[in-house]
């Protein structure tokens, strides 16, 4: 099964600043990488998809980067409305997620 | 637009089977590629996916699930069923029912990388609460 750590776990972030998460996968896992935006009490939402292609709805605040085990998603410009918990995921094998970087004001 | 929808009962008690239903629109299972499934998030905690069925009927499940979970096309086109056995607490929170999508992609370097798959649209999720 392929693991995925994230770090940090929670961070708080102020107005405008560039905020960075990491995803780290236990195998090679090439592009197949996701990331989604959990706000409380929501379903998720698919903020990027093949490691760095931004789905509609979403600003170009954010980026997505990386291949192979190694993968960030950055937010510039951090927001209010960007208060959320973040989730990656591969789909190289299977499914599956990293535990979430919640993500909130400071 | 695709929407989809949960439901179910709120309530289980431990032993018993669960069964939840998802209806969906805006596609058709029975189109080539297509999948649809269950993701779950106990309270507070991460995600995890608990099995897909896809266009061809098969089916995918996780490993330490399978031997509890079915997935099944319900009697409409766009009805999927969950159905667990022998709940336990331990499969408290909500259950949330997927699209998922796919396609082919370049990264960075010019390589072609095929067979890449996301899920790009969520129902709202159902709460299912296990307990005596």
């Amino acid at each position: 099964e392929i693991h995925l750590t994230q770090s940090p776990s929670s961070l708080s972030a102020s107005i405008g600043d560039t905020v960075t998460i990491s995803c780290r996968s236990s195998q090679n896992i090439f592009i197949s990488l996701n990331w989604y935006q959990q706000k409380s009490g929501q379903a998720p939402k698919l903020l990027i998809y093949a490691a760095s292609r931004l789905q509609t709805d979403f600003p170009s605040r954010f980026r997505g980067s990386g291949s192979g085990t190694d993968f960030v998603l950055i937010i510039d410009n951090f927001q209010p409305e960007d208060v959320a918990t973040y989730f990656c995921q591969q789909s190289f094998t299977f499914w599956t997620f990293g535990q979430g970087t919640k993500v909130d004001v400071k | 637009q695709i929407t989809l929808k949960e439901s179910g009962p709120a309530l289980v008690k431990p032993s018993e089977t669960l069964t939840l239903s998802c209806f969906f629109s805006g596609f058709s299972l029975n189109s080539d590629a297509a999948a649809v499934g269950w993701i779950r998030q106990p309270p507070g905690k991460a995600l995890e996916w608990v099995g897909f069925i896809f266009w061809d009927g098969n089916t995918r499940y996780l490993s330490s699930l399978k031997n509890r979970i079915t997935i099944t096309k319900g009697d409409s086109k766009n009805e999927i069923l969950l159905t667990m056995t022998d709940v336990d607490p331990a499969d408290t929170g909500t259950y949330f029912c997927i699209h998922r999508q796919g396609g082919d992609f370049y990264d960075d370097r010019g390589n072609y990388h095929v067979g890449i798959y996301y899920f790009d649209f969520w129902g709202q999720g159902t709460l299912v609460t296990v307990s005596s």
